[in-house]
């Protein structure tokens, strides 16, 4: 089977940095990906990770380690708008199947 | 080009009631997938529909159906709609029928309320 764990919450500061961890247990490696989410909206793709890394989209950069099945997603130069739900997801079969996890409130404070 | 569409956005039933949902994925997006989410939790997944072929089911009660047009877009039914059926039901498309490296984007949703 296949487990996600993400802190449930965290805060921070406008204009700081934050990084959200996602652990997971698959049987079967697809690659991960993380999606932002914010209350009342659709979720968004941010990042897709199958190799080990990091990689960097602007302000925000998602890394992956496939055998200590950890990826951690750091937002930079954080801005009110950062402020959401985000969520770490693992495809499952091969298809149109994801596997999420109960996602991270990230609220960002002035 | 126009993302994933979903109607209608808001919907209130009543217990025992069926519900419709449908959902136009993104022009040349031969595969479509369909969420739960309650609030405060990640999206379940339900449904993934491929080429008009069911390929994945999630772990939900037979009231829960679906099926996907020669069109490509698909629609949700939920019969003896319960309280515990009110949620946020998004749907997603994505090119291929492998996630893998296959971007997954989300409609907006539609949020059911039973009553």
């Amino acid at each position: 089977g296949q487990n996600i764990d993400q802190p449930t919450e965290m805060t921070a500061t406008e204009g700081a940095i934050v990084q959200i961890n996602c652990t997971y247990q698959t049987s079967g490696f697809n690659g991960l990906f993380w999606y932002q989410q914010h209350a009342g909206e659709a979720p968004t793709f941010l990042s897709y990770n199958v190799l080990d890394g990091l990689e960097e989209k602007g302000r925000f950069s998602s890394f992956l380690s496939r055998s200590k099945g950890y990826s951690y997603l750091l937002l930079k130069e954080l801005q009110m708008k950062d402020s959401a739900s985000y969520l770490c997801a693992l495809p499952i079969g091969g298809y149109n199947k994801l596997i999420f996890g109960a996602g991270t409130r990230l609220a960002v404070h002035p | 080009d126009a993302g994933v569409t979903q109607s209608p956005t808001h919907l209130i039933k009543t217990r025992g009631q069926q519900v419709t949902l449908r959902c136009s994925p993104i022009s040349g997006h031969k595969s479509v997938s369909w969420y739960q989410q309650v609030l405060g939790q990640g999206p379940q997944f339900i449904f993934q529909y491929y080429e008009k072929e069911e390929r994945g089911r999630g772990n939900f009660p037979d009231r829960f159906s679906a099926r996907q047009f020669p069109n490509y877009s698909s629609e949700l039914n939920v019969n003896a709609l319960l309280l515990g059926d009110s949620a946020l039901y998004l749907c997603a498309s994505s090119l291929g029928d492998h996630s893998s490296g296959n971007t997954i984007y989300f409609g907006e949703g539609s949020w059911l309320t039973v009553v």
